[in-house]
């Protein structure tokens, strides 16, 4: 079985643009995490999706949004990037979603470096 | 996350010995998860608890859930440099619908 795979794996950006990651769950994953990773804040969580619907948001300004599809893809996207999103963005798949449904398996992650 | 201390925060070990991680929280955990990261990678999981007193071993690595489900241990057994990276734990805490983290262990072992 393929893991979850995330594109781009890179990616340099500018002050002030907008950026969009991808990330494919392992296939009948059906809940899709998302979390930021800085060497100042550690891991922490962006968002949940399950079933095309976002089931819970961690603490992060509106700028920061995501989708399901209904083949379980997920993409995030940032808007007005600013220095401090510079950062590995990792995705996360599971079969349910929930409390005690966390065996998750992540993704390569995507570094983002914001200019 | 401050919810959940994991220490130490490095671990330099000559090949060979053993070593101990901790994970300790002031709330009951629900599940706790063990995974581990090599430097700008995702995480690989390894084992996850979930009863208090349950003790699970992968290869050489040994996790163990107290009694009182609020402290976890990662006891590795003649390490290598294969098992050099970051440990990190995460756990399903109350009141919290989302997996949280602690901060890492950063893990070299010398050849």
């Amino acid at each position: 079985k393929a893991g979850v795979t995330q594109t781009p794996r890179y990616l340099i950006k500018t002050r002030g643009q907008q950026v969009t990651l991808s990330c494919s769950p392992i296939s009948g994953h059906r809940s899709v995490s998302w979390y930021q990773q800085t060497p100042g804040q550690g891991l922490q969580f962006l968002f949940e999706y399950f079933s095309e619907t976002q089931r819970n948001k961690g603490n992060f300004p509106g700028r920061f949004s995501g989708r399901q599809f209904s083949n379980s893809r997920s993409e995030m996207n940032v808007s007005t990037l600013e220095l401090g999103d510079s950062a590995l963005y990792l995705c996360a798949s599971s079969l349910a979603a929930g409390s005690g449904s966390y065996e998750q398996y992540f993704g390569p992650g995507t570094r983002l470096t914001v200019t | 996350s401050q919810e959940l201390e994991q220490s130490p925060q490095s671990l330099i070990v000559q090949e060979g010995k053993n070593l101990t991680i901790n994970c300790t929280s002031s709330k009951t955990l629900y599940g706790l998860y063990w995974y581990k990261q090599k430097y700008g990678e995702g995480l690989i999981f390894l084992m996850m608890l979930q009863k208090g007193g349950e003790e699970k071993s992968h290869e050489k690595i040994t996790a163990k859930l107290d009694e009182k489900k609020q402290q976890s241990s990662l006891h590795i057994t003649a390490s290598q440099p294969s098992h050099a990276g970051i440990y990190l734990c995460g756990a399903d805490l109350p009141s919290a619908r989302q997996l949280t983290f602690g901060s890492g262990t950063q893990l070299t072992v010398l050849p």
